[in-house]
């Protein structure tokens, strides 16, 4: 299994909801990531976590609340966002968050709408 | 701080052409790592190909060449007899030390959107 699986690939939710989106990978990768990317940008580091701890939090605000449970799993939970958060949110991982010598493999993203 | 320039914003080819997209970075790294990726509309980021800095062997792999020189810190990408398919944003990365030496991330460029016309 050579892929990153993010779910759901769309999502469109009100300012009052909380969701959370889903990424998965069975490579053994030890390093997971989230990027964010609005339309027409490069992709947006956010967080990264190094064996299951979080080891970079780009001063994202709070309401967005990454979790990993195990080295397979990474979630990104939301609540209260605003419309300006719409996005592409893309999930990456890598064999090590500080050798970067193979890239990352990322996940074919989830497509937020805030509204 | 690292930097990634695609100063090629838009680039539209009819189909057979052959098309490069031109890549500049600065990093006062001495051991770094570059990277092309591929964005179709579906919005995956697909990985192209690897190169660090260490090895300035041009690379080519079927229509797809690379031509790294280090010394005017370039890392272009030329797509022989375009295609359709090949109709994308194409990224330029450079792997970089977050702040606090505890990981390392991709600095992206711009983008290129390449638009192979039938």
């Amino acid at each position: 299994d050579t892929e990153v699986t993010q779910t759901p690939k769309h999502l469109v939710m009100g300012m009052t909801n909380k969701k959370s989106l889903k990424c998965e990978q069975h490579m053994g990768h030890r390093a997971m990531y989230w990027y964010k990317q609005k339309a027409k940008k490069p992709p947006e580091l956010m967080f990264v976590y190094s064996y299951e701890k979080l080891s970079i939090n780009e001063s994202v605000p709070s309401r967005f609340s990454p979790e990993c449970p195990n080295s397979s799993l990474l979630n990104l939970h939301l609540h209260a966002l605003q419309p300006e958060d719409s996005a592409l949110y893309l999930c990456a991982s890598s064999q090590d968050s500080r050798q970067l010598n193979y890239g990352y493999t990322f996940g074919s993203g989830t497509r937020l709408t805030v509204v | 701080a690292q930097k990634v320039t695609q100063a090629q914003t838009e680039i539209s080819v009819v189909e057979k052409e052959d098309v490069t997209l031109d890549c500049v970075y600065e990093t006062r790294d001495t051991t770094y790592y570059l990277f092309w990726y591929k964005q179709p509309p579906s919005g995956e980021l697909v990985f192209l190909i690897r190169r660090n800095s260490f090895d300035e062997q041009n690379e080519i792999s079927g229509r797809y060449s690379w031509n790294f020189q280090k010394s005017t810190s370039s890392f272009n990408f030329t797509i022989t007899a375009s295609q359709v398919v090949d109709s994308a944003v194409y990224f330029c990365a450079l792997s970089e030390v977050i702040s606090s030496g505890s990981a390392r991330q991709l600095t992206f460029g711009s983008g290129t959107q390449l638009t192979v016309l039938p």
